[in-house]
């Protein structure tokens, strides 16, 4: 099946640094990746639909300066938590899909664990 | 995206059929049911997905009764690696990019 791959798994920073998350579709191109958070537990939350070549649509609550995420290529997706805290340690998931394919099949990415210090 | 309720956990024995139902009572015309599992630390997996009546693949089988309301995700023979979160999705995928995740099932299974 497709891959979608994240990079990095796991990131461990200080408050106030900026960490980027990279999701990339490896065999497959997605004019459409989502951004979901999750916490331990808990369902993943949508945070932010991306589209390529246009601006994510946020979800409500969600904020655009500080999770900022840019959809470049029909590959390529990345996420960048700007001046981390505490509170934005949580597990990021992205997910894609595929033009043409299965109207409802998302793949998803393995992942990446934020721990801001 | 139509509202889904799920049980929030369920055990079951290896070797057991399970059935994870789904209620979705607002479904629209035009959305499609779709399932996902999910493994402690990992993204989501594609199960399954289905607009009316049966569908079966090599893992599970979803069924959809006539008026669409709910869904059931049977899983044949579980075994302990079958032990994840479950999900059920519904939403027009072909307009609409929603695709925001209920409060999924734990299912346990037990040896």
């Amino acid at each position: 099946g497709a891959v979608v791959s994240q990079h990095p798994s796991r990131v461990i920073c200080k408050s106030g640094t900026s960490v980027k998350i990279e999701c990339r579709s490896l065999d497959f191109q997605a004019t459409t990746m989502f951004w979901y958070r999750q916490f331990p537990k808990k369902s993943l939350m949508l945070m932010a639909t991306s589209n390529e070549g246009s601006k994510a649509t946020y979800e409500q609550g969600v904020e655009k300066d500080k999770f900022l995420i840019n959809h470049a290529s029909l590959t390529l997706s990345t996420l960048t938590v700007t001046s981390a805290h505490p509170e934005d340690s949580s597990f990021y998931i992205c997910s894609a899909r595929a033009a043409g394919g299965n109207t409802g099949e998302l793949f998803f990415g393995e992942g990446s664990r934020l721990t801001v210090l | 995206l139509a509202k889904t309720t799920q049980p929030i956990s369920m055990d079951s024995y290896e070797g057991q059929e399970v059935n994870i139902t789904c209620s979705h009572n607002n479904i629209a015309t035009n959305d499609y049911i779709t399932w996902y599992q999910q493994f402690p630390s990992q993204g989501p997996r594609f199960i399954i997905q289905g607009y009316k009546t049966k569908v079966t693949n090599e893992v599970a089988s979803l069924f959809i009764p006539a008026d669409r309301k709910s869904s059931t995700l049977s899983l044949p023979r579980v075994s302990l690696s079958d032990t994840a979160v479950y999900y059920c999705l519904v939403g027009d995928y072909n307009n609409n990019n929603d695709m925001r995740f209920g409060a999924g099932t734990r299912l346990t299974v037990k040896p």
